[in-house]
């Protein structure tokens, strides 16, 4: 069975700085795929990346990146710059395999301060 | 819009009460998943249809039951409900799994 593990449930950061969320995973499947998706007070769940697990080369997409060490089951977020709206939960997620099932982590709730 | 639509967004009902959460996926998206977000159980997958037919079934209570029709959007049916049942409810489409799934913006269930 394939787990996420996010170990850090609260985070804060001042706006303009950068800040990086942990993710670990568990699976035995070689081809997957791993996301972020941000959930706002608005409670929508929005995809902010994704990496293939074959893709060594990491994701980037504008201010957010990731850091994917796939030997240590790792998939850290790093947000640069940051912005009051980028104040939400931040959920760590995988599929893999032929499970279709995406499977969370318990998020990570992230603060911006001013 | 992320093309996923739920009704209805907000729901009260009293306990033991019956009701259905409807989904309709994106155009061109032939999964529909359905997951039950709460407080101290964090997203939990229930159920994954695709083109009309079960696929995949997670922590989904006898009490709960779905399906998905031949226009391709799909029903979750909660029954005896309890105030456990308490939750947001998500319904999210795919095409397949390279680009993850689109949720709906979710249905909030107050069961009183």
């Amino acid at each position: 069975a394939q787990t996420v593990t996010q170990s850090q449930p609260e985070m804060s950061v001042q706006e303009a700085e950068t800040v990086t969320l942990s993710c670990t995973y568990d699976t035995s499947e070689n081809n997957y795929y791993l996301f972020w998706y941000k959930q706002p007070p608005s409670r929508q769940m929005i995809l902010v990346i994704r990496q293939e697990a074959y893709k060594q080369q990491n994701a980037t997409e504008n201010r957010f990146s990731v850091n994917f060490q796939k030997a240590a089951k790792s998939f850290s977020l790093k947000i640069s710059d940051s912005q009051l709206g980028d104040t939400a939960m931040y959920f760590c997620a995988f599929i893999g395999g032929s499970n279709y099932k995406l499977t969370f982590g318990k998020g990570t709730l992230l603060t911006v301060n001013p | 819009d992320s093309g996923v639509t739920q009704t209805p967004k907000h729901l009260i009902t009293a306990t033991g009460q019956r009701v259905t959460l409807r989904c309709s996926p994106r155009s061109g998206d032939l999964s529909v998943y359905w997951y039950q977000q709460s407080l101290d159980q964090g997203l939990q997958f229930l159920i994954q249809y695709y083109n009309g037919e079960e696929r995949a079934k997670g922590n989904i209570l006898e009490r709960f039951s779905a399906q998905q029709f031949p226009d391709l959007h799909s029903e979750l049916n909660l029954s005896s409900l309890e105030l456990g049942d308490s939750a947001l409810y998500f319904c999210a489409s795919s095409v397949g799994t390279v680009n993850g799934y689109t949720f709906g913006s979710g249905t909030r269930l107050t069961v009183v």
